[in-house]
C-alpha cells in the first residue's frame, strides 16, 4: 500500500516563529488532506490539497503531486497551534481509505 | 450545520465484553468510514460503508464489524474485547462513493475513547 512519511516528528518553537511541516508519499494520490489534532483528539480539517497551493489565514499548504510531497506552512505561531499535525492520502483507485502519516507534534512555547 | 457526531464520547469495558459505537454523518453525506487511533500513532482504517454496503476493510480481525443504516448513520461493533482494543475510534463522512466520485474531503467526528480493562 501507499506509504506516508512526515517530518520532523517533533518541533518546539517560540510563539511568533514560522514553521514548515513536510509530508512525503510513495504513490499517486487523488486526495491529500492536512489535519490538526487537538488535545481532545478532534481531527480538524486544515486543507484538502491533492495538488497546488492554498492559503487560509496564517496557514498555507503546497502539494507537488509529480514529486510526491506536500508542505504545510504555519506563520506567526500561536500557542493554540500546538498539537499533532497529520497528513493523509488516498490513491486514485480502490475504496476511500485514507492512509495517515505518523504526524508532527508541534509545541509552541509562550 | 452539524458536523459528524459520535456516541458515546467515552467508554470503559472489561476484556471479553462487546461494544457498539455510533456515528451520524454530515447531512447529505452517504459514505462513512471508521478509523482506530492508538496512542502515539496516526489513525488506521477499519471500514468504509456506502449505501449500506461495505466498500473497504482494513487489516482488522473479524471481531470488528460494522453496518450502515438507511439514514446513512453507522455502528461499529467490537466483540471479545482485548486490552489492545483500547483506542480512540474515529468516524469520518464524505460525499464520495456516488457515481464514480472519489477522493473528496473527509470530515471527522470527535471520536469515542474506549478503554478496555
Amino acid at each position: 500500500g501507499i506509504q506516508v512519511e512526515q517530518s520532523p516528528p517533533d518541533l518546539i518553537l517560540q510563539e511568533g516563529a514560522n514553521s514548515t511541516l513536510r509530508c512525503n508519499f510513495s504513490d499517486s494520490v487523488n486526495n491529500l488532506q492536512w489535519f490538526h489534532q487537538n488535545p481532545w483528539g478532534q481531527l480538524i480539517n486544515l486543507f484538502y490539497i491533492p495538488s497546488g497551493t492554498k492559503q487560509n489565514g496564517r496557514l498555507s499548504a503546497t502539494t507537488v503531486a509529480t514529486e510526491r510531497y506536500s508542505l504545510l506552512y504555519i506563520s506567526s505561531s500561536q500557542t493554540t497551534d500546538s498539537g499533532v499535525y497529520f497528513c493523509a492520502v488516498r490513491p486514485p483507485f480502490g475504496n476511500e481509505k485514507l492512509t495517515f502519516g505518523t504526524g508532527t507534534r508541534l509545541t509552541i512555547i509562550p | 450545520d452539524a458536523g459528524v457526531t459520535q456516541s458515546p464520547t467515552h467508554l470503559i469495558k472489561t476484556r471479553g465484553q462487546q461494544v457498539t459505537l455510533r456515528c451520524s454523518p454530515i447531512s447529505g453525506h452517504k459514505s462513512v468510514s471508521w478509523y482506530q487511533q492508538v496512542l502515539g500513532q496516526g489513525p488506521q482504517f477499519i471500514f468504509q460503508y456506502y449505501e449500506k454496503e461495505e466498500r473497504g476493510r482494513g487489516n482488522f480481525p473479524d471481531r470488528f464489524s460494522a453496518r450502515q443504516f438507511p439514514n446513512y448513520s453507522s455502528e461499529l461493533n467490537v466483540n471479545a474485547l482485548l486490552l489492545g482494543d483500547s483506542a480512540l475510534y474515529l468516524c469520518a463522512s464524505s460525499l464520495e462513493g456516488a457515481g464514480g466520485v472519489t477522493g473528496e474531503t473527509q470530515y471527522f467526528g470527535p471520536g469515542t475513547r474506549l478503554l478496555v480493562l
